[in-house]
């Protein structure tokens, strides 16, 4: 295990549709992160898991975004009733608690809504 | 308070150039400033990284430079390469989580 990984790498999908996005974090790492990235724009923080526990959530996570990490391994973001705006590459990073807590990205997932 | 601010947008060197890419902050709270380099199709790369107690830190060919009382940094490729060619993002940590700028999409010629 080398790094994060993600699956899948690109979604199409039409509007009103349910997604689901899996997140591999390195296996040492305890804490895992979801963000949404736009194109010309920085990674925005959705949601943050330390081992199981869903420690913080955005604003930007509506109620129609969920995340899960049932077992403080991997982790999966679902977004129901998916909508145009929900374009956009979600990118899952993970990193060890601690002072500086470093954080190691994963490829990302683009989602197309149509 | 919590935006990170980063100019320019692009930038274009040649090569053996040295490209500056500055960020400003508002938060005084935020204690930890990365930077990452981000390749199309790919997830951003951890490159260099900061605390607000260092004024400068060198890694290889990256520096960043710290002002705290001025509430900006930067960051400086030395002897850039057309492999530089990225986009570049900086990064503050508030609390637990991240607030990344906007990115500068740099292109060194060859």
């Amino acid at each position: 295990d080398t790094g994060v990984s993600q699956d899948p790498r690109h979604k199409i999908t039409k509007r009103g549709q349910n997604v689901t996005f899996r997140c591999d974090p390195i296996s040492e790492h305890n804490r895992l992160y979801w963000y949404r990235q736009t194109l010309g724009q920085g990674p925005e923080f959705l949601t943050y898991f330390q081992n199981e526990a869903q420690l913080e959530k955005s604003r930007l996570l509506s109620d129609r975004f969920s995340a899960e990490r049932p077992k403080g391994s991997f982790s999966t973001l679902e977004i129901q009733r998916t909508e145009q705006g929900d374009s956009a590459m979600y990118l899952c990073a993970s990193s060890l608690a601690g002072i500086y807590n470093e954080q190691f990205f994963g490829p990302g997932t683009r989602l197309t809504v149509l | 308070q919590q935006q990170v601010k980063q100019s320019p947008q692009s930038l274009i060197v040649q090569k053996g150039g040295i490209p500056i890419i500055n960020c400003a902050y508002e938060n005084t709270a935020f204690d930890y400033f990365p930077w990452y380099q981000q390749f199309p199709g790919k997830g951003p790369a951890l490159l260099i990284a900061i605390r607000p107690d260092v004024s400068e830190k060198k890694e290889g060919r990256f520096t960043i430079s710290f002002n705290k009382s001025a509430k900006q940094f930067s960051l400086h490729i030395m002897d850039s390469q057309p492999g530089d060619s990225a986009t570049y993002f900086c990064a503050a940590r508030g609390g637990q989580n991240f607030v990344f700028g906007p990115g500068t999409r740099l292109s060194v010629l060859p």
